[in-house]
């Protein structure tokens, strides 16, 4: 089976950096993905981590360890509208997708 | 571009009643699926399309069913309406079926099944 660990919920300042985790154990590894969802909207694409390694787009970067089964997904300078889930989604194989079940960060002023 | 768009935005529906969620893309993608969101689960894969004319199991099938009969619709069935089903149903889409592309989801359709 397919196991995807995030935190429910998190909470950060505006500018400030929040850090998302996310732990995966799964039958077969071919990526891992990075997903926003805006409340009552649909997810839009982050981020794909196949390689050990941070990789950087902006004021988000999300950085990929095969060997713990381990991703995470790094906000710097906050700003209001970054308030969202984040989806941590592995793809173990074609067609495959397993979601977590998201991060909901809320940005305060 | 329009993208992916889904029908209806959202829907109350009686048990026992059947009923299609529409889809469609003007993408020209290979690659269709159906995925439900329930609060502390995730998305949650129900049904796939590799390319028009065939279709897949995903992690959750039962109770629903899909065609392709071509490259922009993929519609899902539910043919007789559970209350379990209440759920937020999402469209998306990829260029090819393989385990690296990007998914491209629609804007989702609110089922609450009474």
């Amino acid at each position: 089976g397919q196991n995807i660990d995030q935190p429910t919920e998190m909470t950060a300042t505006e500018g400030a950096i929040v850090q998302i985790n996310c732990t995966y154990q799964t039958s077969g590894f071919n990526g891992l993905f990075w997903y926003q969802q805006h409340a009552g909207e649909a997810p839009t694409f982050l981020s794909y981590n196949v390689l050990d390694g941070l990789e950087e787009k902006g004021r988000f970067s999300s950085f990929l360890s095969r060997s713990k089964g381990y991703s995470y997904l790094l906000l710097k300078e906050l700003q209001m509208k970054d308030s969202a889930s984040y989806l941590c989604a592995v793809s173990s194989g074609d067609y495959k997708l397993s979601f977590g079940a998201g991060t909901t960060v809320t940005v305060r002023a | 571009t329009a993208g992916i768009t889904q029908a209806p935005t959202s829907q109350i529906l009686a048990a026992g009643r059947s009923m299609t969620l529409r889809c469609t893309q003007d993408m020209r993608h290979n690659a269709m699926y159906w995925y439900r969101q329930d609060l502390g689960l995730g998305l949650r894969l129900i049904h796939y399309s590799n390319t028009a004319g065939t279709t897949g199991k995903g992690e959750v099938p039962d109770g629903y069913s899909v065609s392709r009969a071509n490259t922009d619709d993929f519609p899902l069935t539910l043919a007789s309406a559970v209350p379990s089903q209440t759920s937020v149903y999402f469209c998306a889409s990829s260029d090819g079926a393989g385990a690296q592309e990007t998914q491209y989801f629609g804007p989702g359709t609110r089922l609450l099944v009474l």
